[in-house]
C-alpha cells in the first residue's frame, strides 16, 4: 500500500524557516518525480515544486523560487521541502504527492506563519 | 503550463438531482491524465476518478467521469447529502501538475 506521511509543519513567525519531510513507502520511490502541493485557508490547490527521480533537477512556482528548496534522499526513500524567509501568505497545508496512472498524496502537514 | 477552468463556480442542487460539473483545459491533457476530488472542510483532497473515467478504489457508482483532449465532465448521479462539497480537478499529464479553482456544489 502507498503511503505519504508529511511531518515538519508547525507555527514560525514571519521571516522563519522551517523544514517539511515526507516519508514514503509502498512503491518504488526512485521511479517517480516527486511534488510539493499546499492549500491555503479556504482556497484551492497550488503546485508548489516538483524534483525529478535522481533529484537532478526540480522546479518551483515563482512565489516560492530563491526562498524554497525541494530536495529527496532516494536511500531513505523521503522527501523534503526547506522553506525559508516565509511570509504570511505561505501559510498552508502542504502536501507531498506524486502521480504514476493515478495519484497519490499524503494527510499533509499545516505550516502557519504568524507574529 | 496547462490551465484548468472548471464551470460553474458554484452548483446548487437537490438531493436526487444529478450534478454536471465541466473542467476544460487550455491544451490537450496528455494520455487524459485527468483526476476529479471532492474535498470537505479539514480534510485532504480525496480521490474519485483517474484517468478521466476510472473510479477510485471504494467510490461509488453514481461517480463517474467522461471527456478527453481539453473537455472533461464528473457526472455525479442520485446526490446524496454527503456529496455536497468542493471538486477540484487537476492534470497530471504536463509538468507543473495543475489544479482547477473548484466548483461548489451547495445544497439547494
Amino acid at each position: 500500500e502507498v503511503q505519504l506521511v508529511e511531518s515538519g509543519g508547525g507555527l514560525v513567525q514571519p521571516g522563519g524557516s522551517l523544514r517539511l519531510s515526507c516519508a514514503a513507502s509502498g512503491f518504488t520511490f526512485t521511479n517517480y518525480w516527486m511534488n510539493w502541493v499546499r492549500q491555503a485557508p479556504g482556497k484551492g490547490l497550488e503546485w508548489v515544486a516538483n524534483i525529478t527521480p535522481d533529484g537532478s533537477e526540480n522546479y518551483y512556482v515563482d512565489s516560492v523560487k530563491g526562498r524554497f528548496t525541494i530536495s529527496r534522499d532516494n536511500a531513505k526513500n523521503s522527501l523534503h521541502l526547506q522553506m525559508n524567509s516565509l511570509r504570511a501568505e505561505d501559510t498552508a497545508v502542504y502536501y507531498c504527492h506524486f502521480t504514476s496512472r493515478r495519484p497519490y498524496w499524503g494527510r499533509g502537514t499545516l505550516v502557519t506563519v504568524s507574529p | 503550463e496547462i490551465v484548468l477552468t472548471q464551470s460553474p463556480g458554484t452548483l446548487s442542487l437537490s438531493p436526487g438531482e444529478a450534478a454536471t460539473l465541466s473542467c476544460r483545459a487550455s491544451q490537450s491533457v496528455t494520455n487524459s491524465y485527468l483526476a476529479w476530488y471532492q474535498q470537505k472542510p479539514g480534510q485532504a483532497p480525496r480521490l474519485l476518478i483517474y484517468g478521466a473515467s476510472s473510479r477510485a478504489t471504494g467510490i461509488p457508482d453514481r461517480f463517474s467521469g467522461s471527456g478527453s483532449g481539453t473537455d472533461f465532465t464528473l457526472t455525479i448521479n442520485r446526490l446524496e447529502p454527503e456529496d455536497f462539497a468542493v471538486y477540484y480537478c487537476q492534470q497530471h499529464g504536463s509538468s507543473p501538475i495543475t489544479f482547477g479553482q473548484g466548483t461548489r456544489l451547495e445544497i439547494k
